[in-house]
């Protein structure tokens, strides 16, 4: 059974970069078919995709938030990260990583729990 | 198209049958799959493929697909169905995820 950790720090300063790293087990993050995506949700608001890394490294982004996001991919640790620049507080969420299949079609079978990540001073 | 609606709010009795909608252009293109997200919790997988189930997902659960509209089902619904619904797809270059932006579903 597969399942995604996210970890990283819950408090982040405007300007800076937030980062954080999404742990699998149980599964392999170089198995084939898979996408490894970010997905976050501000307070009170719905989800939203940040992008996904495929393939060992090709990524794609959500193109509103695209000039800011490197998502990257440890296989020795069976890891893949976030980072987000220049964060805002309109950045404030909690941000879940989650496996996506592609067949028979697209849907994201396992979720980490969440980790909320707030930007303030 | 970047685009998927859905109503945000539904009121449905116990043990009644709602219906939450979702379209997009995207639909006709790609099957919505759908997730429950109860609060404080992670959003769960409960259809795809148009009207798959994962394993655990009840059968009162199902879902449906017409043109640009998916549709999820609740037949009979419970007190514990109470819930956000998110349906999700990919856009029409095939590229990027797109998410609904949710239906409560309040049971009364």
């Amino acid at each position: 059974q597969v399942q995604l950790q996210e970890s990283g720090p819950g408090q982040v300063k405007p300007s800076e970069t937030l980062s954080l790293t999404c742990s699998v087990s149980g599964g392999s993050i170089t198995s084939a078919g898979n996408n490894w995506n970010w997905i976050r949700q501000r307070p009170g608001k719905g989800l939203e995709w940040i992008g996904y890394i495929y393939d060992s490294g090709k990524t794609y982004y959500n193109p509103s938030l695209k000039s800011r996001v490197i998502i990257a991919v440890d296989t020795s640790k069976n890891q893949f990260s976030l980072k987000l620049k220049s964060v805002t507080a309109a950045d404030t969420a909690i941000y879940y990583c989650a496996r996506e299949l592609m067949q028979p079609s697209y849907r994201m079978d396992h979720w980490g729990q969440g980790t909320l990540v707030t930007v303030s001073s | 198209s970047s685009d998927l609606t859905q109503d945000p709010a539904v009121s449905v009795a116990l043990g009644q049958t709602v219906e939450i909608t979702c379209q997009g252009a995207s639909l006709s293109s790609f099957y919505a799959s759908w997730y429950q997200q109860k609060p404080g919790q992670a959003p769960l997988l409960i259809i795809y493929n148009k009207n798959n189930r994962p394993s655990g997902i009840p059968d009162r659960f199902s879902g449906s697909s017409s043109g640009i509209t998916s549709s999820l089902t609740i037949t009979g619904i419970q007190a514990g169905d109470e819930a956000d619904y998110y349906c999700s797809s990919r856009d029409t270059s095939g590229f990027h995820v797109l998410f609904g932006g949710g239906t409560k579903v309040t049971v009364l």
